[in-house]
């Protein structure tokens, strides 16, 4: 099973400010992708994070507000930009592209 | 997109007693996992399980693809079983997850 790590695990902000959060797995995968949880929600995807090329975003979820890198096969960053208290919310990473998809511990982002 | 239900929301158990948590989805899968996760947030993979029945210690799942459900079986529940456990599935060839609404469960000591 991959091993993934985030950084920030949480954090309290102001808002209009911007947050990178980061995120590394333990060994090389094709896929990455980043969710958020609202408060007391489930799970909804915000993009895929492509490896040498832009990220692919869903649907409500824009480039702008969540800037994404992959530099390589273990590393990415999610930047919540002009944070309001509406982005409150847990982070979380995972990887897939195999059978069983692992997620990140996430990071617990507060904004006042 | 595929739509996944699942129930009961919510869930209250005696500590000992068994449960059957249900998810439904609306179309094919390449994919399903059942996920707990704990009261601080993390994610703990319990099945990867598109088809057919696995068992794991006190629990088990099954999915009948056919009719497009799975079921999640927790026995002699514990109080550490307390959390929210999501079905998650998948239906394109892109590895990119639907999650149900999750079902939370409170185990009484």
């Amino acid at each position: 099973s991959a091993v993934i790590s985030q950084k920030p695990s949480r954090d309290i902000c102001q808002r209009g400010t911007s947050l990178t959060i980061q995120c590394q797995v333990d060994s090389q995968v094709t896929m990455m992708f980043w969710y958020r949880q609202q408060p007391g929600q489930s799970l909804t995807l915000i993009a895929t994070a492509n490896q040498g090329s832009e990220a692919t975003y869903e649907s409500g979820f824009v480039i702008d507000k969540f800037p994404i890198s992959r530099p390589n096969l273990t590393f990415s960053t999610l930047t919540v930009s002009n944070m309001s208290p509406e982005d409150s919310s847990i982070y979380l990473c995972s990887e897939g592209g195999r059978e069983t998809q692992y997620f990140g511990p996430g990071t617990r982002l507060l904004v006042l | 997109g595929i739509q996944v239900e699942q129930s009961p929301p919510d869930l209250i158990l005696q500590e000992g007693a068994n449960s059957t948590l249900r998810c439904n989805f609306s179309d094919s899968v390449n994919n399903l996992q059942w996920f707990h996760q704990n009261p601080w947030g993390q994610l703990i993979n319990l099945f990867y399980i598109p088809s057919g029945t696995k068992q794991n210690g006190r629990l088990s799942a099954t999915t009948v693809a056919t009719e497009r459900y799975s079921l999640l079986y927790i026995s002699s529940s514990q109080t550490t079983d307390s959390g929210v456990y999501f079905c998650a599935v998948e239906s394109g060839a892109n590895s990119k997850l639907t999650f149900g609404k999750g079902i939370t469960l409170s185990v009484r000591p």
